[in-house]
């Protein structure tokens, strides 16, 4: 199993350009997560998705779009890309839709510069 | 916004000492509580998840416990090696199952000296 994967690794944008950051899971999990980390801030939840039709918003959702046509995929969008989201994104996925109940696997992140 | 707080912010620790780090966090509609292994330049990694007072978990030389009813958990390592250098999260989730998601806190960097 590949586990989690996410591309890209890294990528800078300028302001107002908009992009996509991939996910993907081969291990069949219902549940699927985005967060961000930023220095001196603990990881944040942006979105999440219970199951392949179903998403819906965490701490942090403004200026991303998600959606999720399949099991494994969980594409994070950005809209129109600012400064402030300049960080480093994690994607997750865990065994059932009780997310909080079990152990998370992360991706290796994708670091994205915004200038 | 429910907040979870870690102490102490970064540790140094001999090689072969033992030591501890704590969590702190909102003990009403507690879900479950987890700990995670966060080394430079990967991904986090599950250490535990534990739902119930009084729950004790171990992994080789690391363990922990938790205290729902006054919100706080515990992690210790036991003979500390440098490969035990890490940033520790910990993460509460909230009822309501996946719907809240989980909620880090900002982490314990630990820094094994040998």
């Amino acid at each position: 199993n590949a586990g989690v994967t996410q591309t890209p690794k890294f990528q800078v944008l300028k302001t107002g350009q908009s992009m996509t950051l991939q996910c993907a899971q081969d291990m069949n999990h219902e549940y699927m997560s985005w967060y961000r980390q930023d220095p001196g801030m603990g990881l944040r939840l942006i979105h999440y998705s219970v199951g392949a039709g179903i998403t819906d918003q965490g701490e942090v959702p403004n200026g991303y779009n998600v959606s999720r046509s399949t099991t494994e995929d969980f594409p994070l969008r950005l809209l129109s890309a600012a400064p402030s989201q300049t960080s480093v994104y994690f994607c997750a996925s865990s065994y059932s839709r009780g997310g909080s109940h079990n152990e998370q696997f992360f991706g290796p992140g994708t670091r994205l510069t915004v200038l | 916004i429910l907040n979870v707080e870690q102490s102490p912010q970064s540790l140094h620790v001999q090689e072969g000492d033992s030591t501890n780090f704590t969590c702190s966090f909102p003990s009403s509609n507690f879900y479950a509580l987890h700990w995670y292994r966060w080394e430079t330049a990967k991904s986090p990694e599950a250490l535990f998840v534990m739902t119930l007072n009084g729950d004790e978990k171990k992994k080789g030389r690391i363990s922990a416990t938790l205290n729902t009813k006054e919100g706080y958990s515990y992690l210790y390592i036991k003979g500390s090696q440098p490969e035990d250098s890490a940033t520790y999260l910990c993460a509460r989730g909230g009822r309501g199952g996946g719907a809240d998601g989980l909620t880090f806190g900002k982490g314990t960097h630990l820094i094994i000296q040998p």
